[in-house]
């Protein structure tokens, strides 16, 4: 099986523009989450996608969305965009998703530079 | 609430010689635990979960971790280095909420010299 796919994997951005970024699961994999690393803040979650539907949402305001298509690939989208968003944004699937040990399959990243 | 920590920011070894990374976590129940790699530039790679089965975990690449409940602890263990292990090592924890969130160290660097 192929794995979990993010595209663009390098994106150079302006204050204020806003972003999409893609992740394509593992097939079979109904869930989705998403994940921001920088080196000041380590590795945060941001939200997770179960077919099609927000399950659970890390602390980052409202600029940060996402939404999960009926065949389990996700978007994310940051709106206004900051200096602070420069990060590499890490996407993750896993199987089911209702279950409590689903192991978590990491995509390359998308690394966004705002300037 | 869970939280994990890696206990060294770096660790240096020669190719040859044992690997330990180490990790504690805290919860109030026993949560999922991973191993996670990343090399330069890479995503993440699973090296290996422990999730109640057995309290000796092997992985992937020779390396095995330990559950130990009594000292709340999951360290990483490689009997001898190799040049490409050099990476970043992150210890996860995951809830028993139903929910996918994990819950990150902040990650060991590891430097293997020749």
């Amino acid at each position: 099986k192929a794995g979990v796919t993010q595209t663009p994997r390098y994106l150079i951005k302006t204050r204020g523009q806003q972003v999409t970024l893609s992740c394509s699961p593992i097939s079979g994999h109904r869930s989705v989450s998403w994940y921001q690393q920088t080196p000041g803040q380590g590795l945060q979650f941001l939200f997770e996608y179960f077919s099609e539907t927000q399950r659970n949402k890390g602390n980052f305001p409202g600029r940060f969305s996402g939404r999960q298509f009926s065949n389990s690939r996700s978007e994310m989208n940051v709106s206004t965009l900051e200096l602070g968003d420069s990060a590499l944004y890490l996407c993750a699937s896993s199987s089911v998703g209702g279950s409590l040990q689903e192991t978590q399959y990491f995509g390359p990243g998308t690394r966004l530079l705002v300037l | 609430a869970q939280s994990v920590t890696q206990l060294d920011s770096h660790v240096s070894v020669s190719e040859g010689t044992p690997v330990l990374l180490r990790c504690n976590y805290s919860s109030s129940y026993s949560p999922s635990l991973f191993w996670y790699v990343q090399h330069p530039n890479k995503g993440l790679q699973l090296l290996l979960k422990y999730t109640s089965a057995a309290t000796l975990v092997k992985g992937i690449n020779g390396f095995e971790a330990e559950f130990k409940k009594s000292e709340t602890s999951f360290h990483l263990t490689k009997p001898s280095a190799h040049m490409s292990d050099a990476a970043e090592y992150f210890c996860v924890a995951q809830g028993n909420t139903g929910f996918q969130k994990l819950v990150f160290g902040t990650g060991t660097r590891l430097l293997v010299s020749p």
